[in-house]
């Protein structure tokens, strides 16, 4: 069984605090998907990684995949009460991409 | 539609009663995903659709829980003889090929149901 563990599982900041979010597994993952949801809707990706040691940059958000492909981290910088959700992240193999694995989740809230 | 509908929004049952949870992909996906998100957790698989290739039910966590979908479209999820801990929103995505990297999840926005 794949597990993801997903920390802190609570986050409280004040804006502009910079933050980390860490998602780790003894698995390795073909890829890897990072999502936030806010209460009554489902998860929207904000991206994908795909290759070991991987970083992508999405405005303040930047995304680490780790060498081995078995963890990963996202990283917030100067947050903003917008980013106020849950943060997900989500493992896939290649041979069994229909079934990703997801952690439990990093509930941030920015306050103002 | 533009999105992956899912109805009803919210659903309250009484325990022992049968519900049905219905899922409307995105127009042209070939894979549909149910997934069950209990309060302040992660997603947990239960079922997926690619094409016509056998579902995967690994997911299922019991006997009461099935799945159908229709071709390419419409999938409901039945649930026979609610039990309080089936009390979860259960959320449906749809993809346009067998799923990650190349085909990300597009999610509904769930189905809340409460067993009383």
């Amino acid at each position: 069984t794949q597990l993801l563990e997903q920390s802190p599982q609570f986050l409280s900041i004040q804006e502009g605090e910079n933050l980390t979010v860490y998602c780790n597994s003894s698995s390795v993952f073909s890829s890897l998907q990072w999502y936030r949801q806010e209460p009554g809707e489902g998860p929207v990706l904000l991206v994908t990684v795909v290759t070991g040691g991987e970083v992508k940059k999405l405005k303040r958000l930047t995304f680490q995949f780790g060498d081995a492909r078995k963890d990963s981290s996202l990283h917030i910088t100067a947050a903003q009460p917008g980013d106020t959700g849950l943060y997900l992240c989500a493992g896939a193999v290649r041979t069994n991409a229909g079934k990703s694995t997801f952690g439990d989740g990093t509930t941030l809230t920015v306050k103002p | 539609g533009a999105g992956v509908s899912q109805s009803p929004s919210n659903k309250v049952t009484e325990k022992g009663k049968d519900v049905e949870l219905r899922c409307d992909p995105i127009s042209g996906h070939t894979a549909l995903y149910w997934y069950r998100q209990r309060l302040g957790q992660g997603l947990e698989f239960l079922i997926y659709f690619q094409g016509n290739s056998a579902p995967d039910k690994s997911g299922l966590p019991s006997d009461r829980f099935s799945a159908e979908r229709t071709g390419e479209s419409v999938s409901t999820l039945t649930i026979q003889r609610t039990q309080q801990e089936d009390s979860a929103v259960y959320l449906c995505a749809s993809s346009l090929g067998a799923g990650p990297p190349n085909s990300p999840l597009h999610f509904g926005n769930g189905t809340r149901l409460t067993v009383t």
